[in-house]
């Protein structure tokens, strides 16, 4: 089993459609929650941070821990064609330094 | 947010031959770099944690002679395919942690394809 499972899709929205995408993880002692957007042959970009279990939002783009379930979800309003692109989420231990743990990545595709 | 810096970001190379990849924080000092390699969808693999001054730690695995890492400044770090074959090509990306510790930042990554 993977530390940390996560779709990979493709999914394909229409534009302006609410987009979940969402991993779990078997760690329990995962304390700090990522959600990466990568496009196509480029390095990730931050775009969400978290700790601990609640939501955070900034902008179109909500993320959501659920420790208890040991579910994490990336919530994108009003999607856009430039949305389109790979989203990891990732993982880490508390003092574990930076060394993270990522899902295999979602494919998402937006279109007109 | 933070910087990082990669180059470069495509090489194609013969095979037997070395290849450099560069790795700079631009707007801040990074004791701990990352090198990943990532293959056509599937997510990114930490191969090594390179630390300023000292020996990179490499993960299980990874060959430490075929992947040479040296982090000699705060603002750079590299890693060198030695006598690159064409199992080598892949991308490979770097990162840097942000100057709190907490945040990981990447580069533009690699496209290093052997022939």
């Amino acid at each position: 089993q993977k530390e940390v499972e996560q779709d990979p899709g493709p999914l394909s929205v229409p534009e302006g459609a609410i987009v979940s995408l969402n991993c779990t993880y078997s760690n329990s002692a995962f304390q700090y929650f990522m959600w990466y957007r990568q496009y196509s042959r480029k390095g990730p970009e931050l775009l969400m941070y978290t700790y601990s279990s609640g939501n955070k939002e900034d902008g179109r783009f909500t993320a959501q821990v659920d420790k208890s379930s040991k579910y994490i979800s990336l919530f994108i309003r009003d999607s856009q064609p430039s949305d389109s692109a790979t989203y990891l989420c990732a993982t880490r231990l508390s003092g574990g330094g930076n060394k993270l743990t990522f899902g295999t990545g979602t494919q998402l595709k937006v279109e007109l | 947010g933070a910087v990082v810096s990669q180059h470069p970001s495509r090489v194609i190379c013969k095979s037997g031959t070395s290849v450099k990849i560069e790795c700079r924080s631009l707007d801040f000092q990074a004791t701990t770099m990352f090198w990943y390699r990532q293959f056509p969808k599937q997510s990114l693999m930490l191969m090594a944690t390179s630390n300023e001054g000292s020996k990179a730690t490499y993960e299980q695995g990874v060959e430490k002679d075929k992947f040479l890492i040296n982090h000699a400044s705060l603002t750079l770090s590299t890693l060198t395919v030695t006598s690159a074959h064409p199992e080598d090509s892949s991308f490979y990306i770097c990162s840097a942690s942000s100057p709190e510790g907490e945040k990981l930042f990447f580069g533009s990554g690699t496209q290093l394809s052997v022939l």
